[in-house]
């Protein structure tokens, strides 16, 4: 069974900080792993999709990368914004669909 | 291209009633999921469609809890009759096939059980 854990739980940061945010997950057989936004009452956003064949993936500001064989992914944040802050959640799917962490909220102080 | 559609945005209702929340997933795409979401918890899957059969209910509460997908398009999601723990946000999503593909949710429904 597929368990998903994300660290920190919680994060403050002062606005302009590069940050990471880290997700392991136990069972390596995955198709891909997804990184979402949620904001307070939103659904969530995607933000970035890795395949199992990839290394990394990269939206703008936002970097992610993954060791399959580890378990392990992170979510880069360069030049962080007040605007990024939100709750931040890792899945990875495979033949059971998309499992979740946590998440790690996040919040940028201006 | 619109995105996936739920309705109502909010619900508030009484233990023992019963609710029914729809979903309307983006143009085209198969596989439809049904998540719960529990206050400061991740979204747990409840159920998955594959056009309009059932491909994984392992976690679906079925003695009070049910689904369907009509048609393969449009699902509904109902719970009869509701508890105090049902308080969470019932979120859809949809794929293109199924799992190896992206998943796009909607904005959720928001149920508060009293």
């Amino acid at each position: 069974k597929q368990e998903v854990t994300q660290i920190p739980a919680a994060l403050s940061v002062p606005e302009g900080e590069n940050l990471v945010l880290n997700c392991s997950f136990t069972d390596s057989a995955i198709y891909n792993l997804q990184w979402f936004r949620q904001d307070p009452g939103k659904g969530l956003t995607s933000l970035l999709l890795i395949q199992s064949s990839q290394r990394e993936q990269t939206s703008g500001r936002l970097n992610a990368s993954l060791d399959k064989s580890s378990g392990r992914s992170t979510l880069y944040i360069a030049a962080s914004q007040p605007g990024d802050s939100a709750t931040y959640l890792c899945a990875p799917s495979g033949n059971t669909p998309l499992v979740f962490g946590k998440g790690t909220r996040l919040s940028v102080i201006a | 291209e619109a995105g996936v559609a739920q309705s109502p945005r909010y619900k508030i209702i009484e233990k023992r009633q019963s609710v029914a929340f729809w979903c309307n997933p983006i143009s085209g795409h198969a596989t439809l999921y049904w998540y719960q979401q529990i206050l400061g918890q991740g979204p747990k899957l409840l159920i998955q469609f594959q056009n309009n059969g059932v491909v994984d209910d392992s976690q679906l509460p079925k003695d009070r809890f049910s689904a369907e997908r009509l048609k393969g398009v449009d699902s509904t999601l109902k719970i009869q009759p509701a508890k105090l723990e049902d308080s969470a946000v019932y979120l859809c999503a949809s794929s293109l096939t199924d799992n190896a593909y992206e998943q796009y949710f909607g904005p959720g429904t928001r149920l508060t059980v009293t």
